[in-house]
């Protein structure tokens, strides 16, 4: 079974600088996505950045990138010029590229680290 | 674009009631919806998938005939939590995959439920 793993319960980062988050993850397949959510106050899950497995290139949305090293099971989110609107519960979470009967390739996430954000 | 919605916010019933919490996908039809709990300060705990027109697929200990869910159309899904009791108070967030984007789940803002 597949497992992710972030063992950042809690990441503090000064505004206007950056912070990378870690996520590790265990898997025998060679094909699945990535992903990392945002989930502020509101509690609204907010995607904020998606990596195909098959794609070497790392994923980056504006402020966000990511490092997937594939082979090392690794996916680190790194948040650059940090803004008080980041603070939040980022959650890490795997997607199967196989459905396997009723799973239908459900998301599996991790435990999450919370950011917070000095001004 | 992907908005997933869900009615109502909170909601706060007496126990031995039944309550139902709509998810709609609002810009895209969704031929996947999960349903999640969440528990203060935890991850999302899947309690179960469903396709449209079909019967839903739920986790292990996620009792079916609790919680209900319907799949009525590629826009619609809900959940109804029969006979609620205090241990059934959580947060509750759906999720929809759609046909384009079918690989990436979009979130409902969640709903609040209380059990008294």
């Amino acid at each position: 079974a597949q497992t992710v793993t972030q063992s950042q319960p809690e990441m503090s980062v000064q505004e206007a600088e950056t912070v990378t988050l870690s996520c590790t993850y265990d898997t025998s397949e060679s094909d699945y996505y990535l992903f990392w959510y945002k989930q502020p106050p509101s509690r609204q899950m907010i995607l904020v950045i998606r990596q195909e497995a098959y794609k070497q290139q790392n994923a980056t949305e504006n402020r966000f990138s990511v490092n997937f090293q594939k082979a090392a099971k690794s996916f680190s989110l790194k948040i650059s010029d940090s803004q008080l609107g980041d603070a939040a519960m980022y959650f890490c979470a795997y997607r199967s590229e196989m459905n396997y009967g009723g799973s239908q390739g459900n998301l599996i996430f991790g435990k999450g680290t919370k950011l917070s954000v000095k001004p | 674009g992907a908005v997933v919605s869900q009615h109502p916010s909170r909601v706060i019933c007496k126990s031995g009631t039944s309550v139902k919490i709509e998810c709609r996908s609002l810009d895209f039809q969704a031929t996947t919806m999960f349903w999640y709990r969440q528990f203060p300060k935890k991850s999302l705990m899947l309690m179960a998938t469903s396709n449209e027109g079909s019967k839903a697929t739920y986790e292990q200990g996620v009792e079916k005939d609790k919680f209900l869910i319907n799949h009525a159309s590629l826009t619609l899904s809900t959940l109804t939590v029969t006979s609620a009791h205090p241990e059934d108070s959580s947060f509750y967030i759906c999720s929809a995959e759609g046909v384009a984007g079918w690989d990436t789940q979009y979130f409902g803002p969640g709903t609040r439920l209380t059990v008294l």
